[in-house]
């Protein structure tokens, strides 16, 4: 597996709290994201950063911010859950033009 | 906003058939194709990777790409109840995120 952890791995959470889940990568990659995976719509795009403290929106922003201080950290950050953000998410990393990694997987559940 | 489609299955074939994942793309401009396993419960796994017109072989793999058409394929030989998962068409533009198909879900019937 390419050095990508996410964690927390599971998470219960209830309406209206903030969450922030993490993503630690070991390779030195450029690029990292943030999808989300839900039945019926395959994985979607959340954020993704081009490089310290530069982000840009994904297809499903909304609801969602991130941060990324240092090259290998990337946070979500759920500023107050939803029921409706009860999902998989997933951190990925890639260095532009190929293939992306992905991490484990959090599983979020919203209550 | 770029697309990319997948049939969602089930595609069923019995063990030791080919089994062949199509994937169309809106992006004329996309220059990478990928395609991911993913099996239930777990993170999306690169199988294939492929840039340039034509066939692209990796063991049972075969990924097939037709950039008029716009048309990714994955072929897979000598089918296995272990390639039972779902299947995942990406593309990327230059330094774009990739975009995925919402994936096909491939069973093998030993």
């Amino acid at each position: 597996d390419a050095g990508i952890t996410q964690s927390p791995r599971h998470k219960v959470t209830e309406t209206g709290t903030p969450v922030t889940l993490r993503c630690h990568q070991t390779e030195n990659h450029r690029y990292m994201y943030w999808y989300r995976q839900d039945p019926g719509h395959g994985l979607r795009l959340i954020h993704y950063s081009y490089g310290v403290k530069d982000t840009d929106k994904g297809e499903v922003s909304d609801g969602y911010s991130v941060s990324r201080s240092k090259t290998e950290d990337f946070l979500l950050t759920l500023e107050s859950a939803t029921s409706s953000q009860t999902s998989v998410y997933f951190c990925a990393i890639s260095n532009g033009n190929t293939e992306a990694f992905f991490g484990q997987g959090t599983r979020l559940t919203v209550v | 906003q770029k697309e990319v489609e997948q049939n969602s299955g089930p595609l069923s074939v019995p063990e030791g058939a080919i089994a062949s994942l199509n994937c169309t793309y809106s992006d004329r401009g996309s220059q990478s194709f990928f395609w991911y396993r993913q099996y239930s419960g777990k993170s999306p796994e690169l199988i294939m990777s492929i840039y340039s017109n034509g066939d692209k072989e990796d063991g049972r793999f075969t990924a097939q790409l037709n950039k008029a058409s716009q048309y990714v394929s994955l072929l897979i030989r000598d089918s296995q109840p272990s390639d039972s998962a779902t299947y995942l068409c990406a593309v990327n533009s230059g330094n774009t995120p990739l975009v995925f198909g919402k994936g096909t879900r491939l069973s093998v019937i030993a």
